[in-house]
């Protein structure tokens, strides 16, 4: 199963975009990469996914490298409503969330 | 319209005692699951019921029995609660999987307290 980093904590003003990054160095060919969010004690929220190609909707952007072994959300006018636990996980490893990021917007 | 509901949102009780949680998903999804997220906040799947049928039973304590009486419905039963079980467990549906090759939807939890 892909394991995937994210660093535990991060920082945005609000209105900025926010460029969440995820390394995924060890996934295969066929693995999506999802992206969630957990606000407070909410359940999780999807975001967004993809498998090679660089994928936006009304929430989110997503930027996979060419080799796949990293991606990046970005939020582009990030909120206050946005602070929250963002979790990257390759679609074989999303039977366990690992720790995730944690995202403040400042204001 | 709430997608994946569960009940009770919260649910307090004493040690030993035997509780259910119940879990429905309006979205026609074919898979569903049980997570379990501990006071590290790490998510951890439980079971996951395709098509009522169980397809995922991770090491859980077999105090817990999950039951499926049909495909838009999965229920969790806990026996004999212990100090340990307190967390917030959350219900989830996708369209496909496991492994989830589509997303996943999850209710808004059920937070467990054993005292």
């Amino acid at each position: 199963d892909a394991k995937t980093t994210q660093p535990p904590s991060m920082d945005c003003a609000e209105g900025r975009a926010a460029n969440l990054p995820c390394n995924h160095s060890t996934i295969s060919g066929n693995e999506y990469v999802y992206w969630y969010r957990q606000i407070h004690s909410q359940g999780p929220q999807y975001i967004i996914h993809g498998l090679k190609n660089n994928e936006t909707n009304e929430m989110a952007s997503l930027i996979i490298t060419e080799d796949r072994k990293s991606s990046t959300l970005i939020l582009p006018h990030a909120t206050l409503r946005d602070t929250a636990v963002y979790y990257c996980i390759a679609s074989r490893e999303a039977l366990t969330f690992g720790s995730g990021t944690r995202l403040q917007v400042q204001p | 319209d709430t997608a994946v509901s569960q009940t009770p949102k919260y649910l307090v009780t004493q040690m030993g005692n035997d509780k259910s949680i119940k879990c429905e998903q309006n979205l026609g999804h074919d898979t569903m699951y049980w997570y379990k997220q501990d006071s590290k906040k790490f998510l951890k799947i439980m079971f996951s019921y395709n098509n009522k049928e169980l397809i995922i039973n991770e090491t859980v304590p077999n105090r817990f029995s999950p039951k499926s009486p049909d495909k838009a419905h999965l229920n969790l039963h806990i026996n004999s609660l212990e100090l340990g079980d307190s967390a917030v467990y959350f219900c989830a549906s996708s369209q496909e999987g496991p492994p989830p090759d589509s997303p996943l939807h999850f209710g808004n939890g059920t937070r467990l307290t054993v005292t």
